[in-house]
């Protein structure tokens, strides 16, 4: 059974970058599936930040894709999110999922159980 | 401001039937995109509980149901449990700006 752990800095300066790595157990991060991160403020909704193929390829939120990157490591079986110019507005639980199926139909059957990241001088 | 349209809140007795809607636009669910249902209880993340519109991954109650329709969705809950007190979130795919991958706001629904 696959599962997810997310890890990474839990305090980030405002203007830094938040940096953030899942580690993926139980399976290979070069099966077929897309690898996504997600984040939610406190006490708000799901957000969709991007997602990563093993292969490397991307695809990121418009809202947030000049300020995100996420990378695969085939060989730590991870991958990982970096999140510059950060605000107080980027604090939140980010979790880290897997994506299946088609590019119009993805669904995260499986989940991290989320990194609470604030972001505060 | 989500780009799927969920209300923030609903109830309902033990035993009884609810029905948490998701609404959308003619980009995402109205193009024919499909929908997925997640369960989040507190302190806990989110788990898949229908994908494809109306399918149940392995392990979850057919008491939970899903249905789309035009460019809205649904997910029933029959016979409320206690334990069936948590945020339920829809997601689909939007084709607008790039495409995205979007979440409802997310709905509390209390077992009274």
């Amino acid at each position: 059974q696959v599962q997810l752990q997310e890890s990474g800095p839990g305090l980030v300066k405002p203007s830094g970058t938040l940096s953030l790595t899942c580690d993926v157990s139980g399976g290979s991060i070069s099966s077929a599936n897309w690898w996504s991160w997600v984040r939610q403020p406190p006490g708000k909704g799901l957000e969709w930040i991007g997602e990563v193929y093993y292969s490397g390829g991307t695809k990121y939120n418009p809202s947030l894709q000049s300020r995100v990157a996420i990378s695969v490591d085939k060989s730590k079986n991870h991958f990982s999110l970096k999140l510059s110019s950060v605000t107080a507005a980027d604090t939140a639980m980010y979790y880290c999922a897997r994506g299946i199926g088609r590019p119009s139909a993805r669904v995260f059957d499986i989940w991290g159980q989320g990194t609470m990241v604030i972001v505060s001088s | 401001q989500s780009v799927l349209t969920q209300s923030p809140s609903v109830s309902g007795a033990p035993g009884q039937r609810v029905t948490i809607a998701c609404s959308g636009s003619s980009s995402n669910i109205g193009a024919d995109f499909e929908v997925h249902w997640y369960q989040q209880h507190p302190g806990t993340a989110p788990k898949l509980l229908i994908y494809d519109n109306n399918n149940r991954p392995s392990g979850v109650p057919d008491r939970f149901s899903g249905s789309k329709s035009g460019t809205s969705a649904s997910l029933a809950i029959t016979g409320l449990q206690a334990e069936d007190e948590a945020d339920y979130y829809c997601q689909s795919y939007d084709n607008s700006l790039s495409g995205s991958r979007v979440f409802g706001g997310g709905t509390k629904l209390t077992v009274l």
